[in-house]
């Protein structure tokens, strides 16, 4: 098993700019969520999905999408990107309740 | 904002000393949760403990949990260089639908 994946592993954007980071996972996790991590900051939760069809916003969702068509994918779209998106993104996947987290390796975005 | 707080941010131990780190938290919880993040890589889940369990142990970890304290602490015993990471806890809301990451603590072993 690949277990999470993101792709891609760096993009530089200009701002207002759109790009899709893009999460698959392949251990038919019901739950995915996407975070962003800031120097000092910890993790934030963007977005989360409890299941195919299903999504909610976390902590800081504002200028983010999220979809979830299928059980395996869970893409992070940025509408119109800006200097404070600026960060590492985290996918990451549970089974079942909200038990022990699968995590990517991470994209790192660069907005100038 | 954050759950979950750690407490020192930074800890520079030699190898085979003991690390502790501590956990604060703000609201009732299900359960809690470890992670440790090696340098430019992604989370790794360590260990879990349920608000109804006090300790909790994995290898060299130990874990302990206060619900009326709103606290926990993660125990490193000999620690190597390999130890060498960020350690994050993490609390789930009442709905078991969001988990929240706190600031991490920089945990440094030196040969």
């Amino acid at each position: 098993n690949a277990g999470v994946t993101q792709t891609p592993k760096f993009q530089v954007l200009k701002t207002g700019q759109s790009m899709t980071l893009q999460c698959a996972q392949d251990m038919n996790h019901e739950y995915m969520s996407w975070y962003r991590q800031d120097p000092g900051m910890g993790l934030r939760l963007i977005h989360y999905s409890v299941g195919a069809g299903i999504t909610d916003q976390g902590e800081v969702p504002n200028g983010y999408n999220v979809s979830r068509s299928t059980t395996e994918d869970f893409p992070l779209r940025l509408l119109s990107a800006a200097p404070s998106q600026t960060s590492v993104y985290f996918c990451a996947s549970s089974h079942g309740g909200l038990g022990e987290l699968f995590f990517g390796e991470g994209s790192r975005l660069t907005v100038l | 904002s954050q759950q979950g707080e750690e407490d020192p941010q930074a800890l520079s131990i030699q190898e085979g000393e003991n690390a502790t780190m501590n956990c604060s938290y703000k609201t009732s919880i299900n359960n809690l949760q470890w992670y440790r993040q090696n340098s430019g890589r992604g989370l790794v889940h360590l260990i879990l403990i349920r608000s109804n369990e006090r300790e909790k142990h994995s290898g060299r970890l130990r874990v302990t949990l206060d619900t009326s304290k709103k606290s926990s602490s993660l125990l490193i015993t000999a620690s190597r260089a390999a130890d060498t990471a960020s350690y994050f806890c993490a609390t789930d809301n009442n709905a078991g639908n969001m988990l929240t990451f706190g600031g991490g603590t920089r945990l440094m072993v030196k040969p």
